[in-house]
């Protein structure tokens, strides 16, 4: 079945950094979305992607759309406390809505101690 | 305007219960989906309702069943529970169960726990 695979599994970021994390299939996916989970909380969308190279932004977000249609990157630069958290990636499971998603196991990002 | 409310916020429930967990969804939206997220992983999709009908489901056991209300909200109810039921449970909710690419909002989650 379709899978997503989300590296690295775990981050350490000290504040001002850039960070890159990305996420890839063995089937091709027509939307890639970029969610984060804050602790007691639902996942929020940060970045969605519908186009095959696409590059987005969202504030100091970037996620992009790999050519492939098998993988997709988000970055964050110049790091903060509040970008602390699981970072999913996900997408439309066989083709169907953004009803019916698959996740990546997740990034996880923490405050470098 | 609310988002996606979900109740109980946390449950403890004992093997061999059964637990209905509710959904309401973002003002306007008319589609749910639910999602079982163990701790460590990512959700998993469990099933869609839209017009009142399962329309998709997940690879999850017939203990887990569901009901979509004419005002648009959602319930979940798990019969039998098992000690692996513990996850948080989220609730999705969109506007069309295919239109376009309409932003799917989650709730905060029901924990539930099976001891």
């Amino acid at each position: 079945g379709q899978q997503l695979n989300q590296s690295p599994q775990s981050m350490f970021i000290q504040e001002g950094e850039d960070v890159s994390m990305n996420c890839t299939s063995s089937s091709i996916f027509n939307t890639w979305l970029w969610y984060k989970q804050d602790p007691g909380e639902g996942p929020v969308l940060l970045i969605a992607l519908y186009k095959a190279g696409e590059l987005t932004s969202n504030g100091r977000l970037t996620a992009q759309f790999g050519i492939t249609r098998k993988d997709s990157f988000l970055n964050i630069s110049a790091s903060i406390p509040s970008d602390v958290g699981i970072y999913f990636c996900a997408g439309p499971n066989y083709g169907g809505s953004q009803g019916n998603l698959i996740f990546g196991k997740g990034t996880k990002l923490s405050v470098k101690p | 305007d609310a988002g996606v409310t979900q109740s109980p916020t946390h449950l403890i429930k004992t093997r061999g219960q059964q637990v209905t967990l509710r959904c309401s969804p973002k003002s306007g939206h008319d589609t749910v989906s639910w999602y079982q997220q163990a701790l460590g992983q990512g959700p998993q999709f469990i099933f869609q309702y839209y017009e009142e009908e399962e329309r998709q489901r997940g690879n999850f056991p017939d203990r887990f069943s569901g009901h979509q209300f004419p005002n648009y909200s959602s319930e979940l109810n798990v019969n039998a529970l098992l000690l692996g039921d513990s996850a948080l449970y989220l609730c999705a909710s969109r506007l069309g169960q295919f239109e376009g690419n309409t932003e799917a909002f989650f709730g905060q989650g029901t924990r539930l726990t099976v001891v």
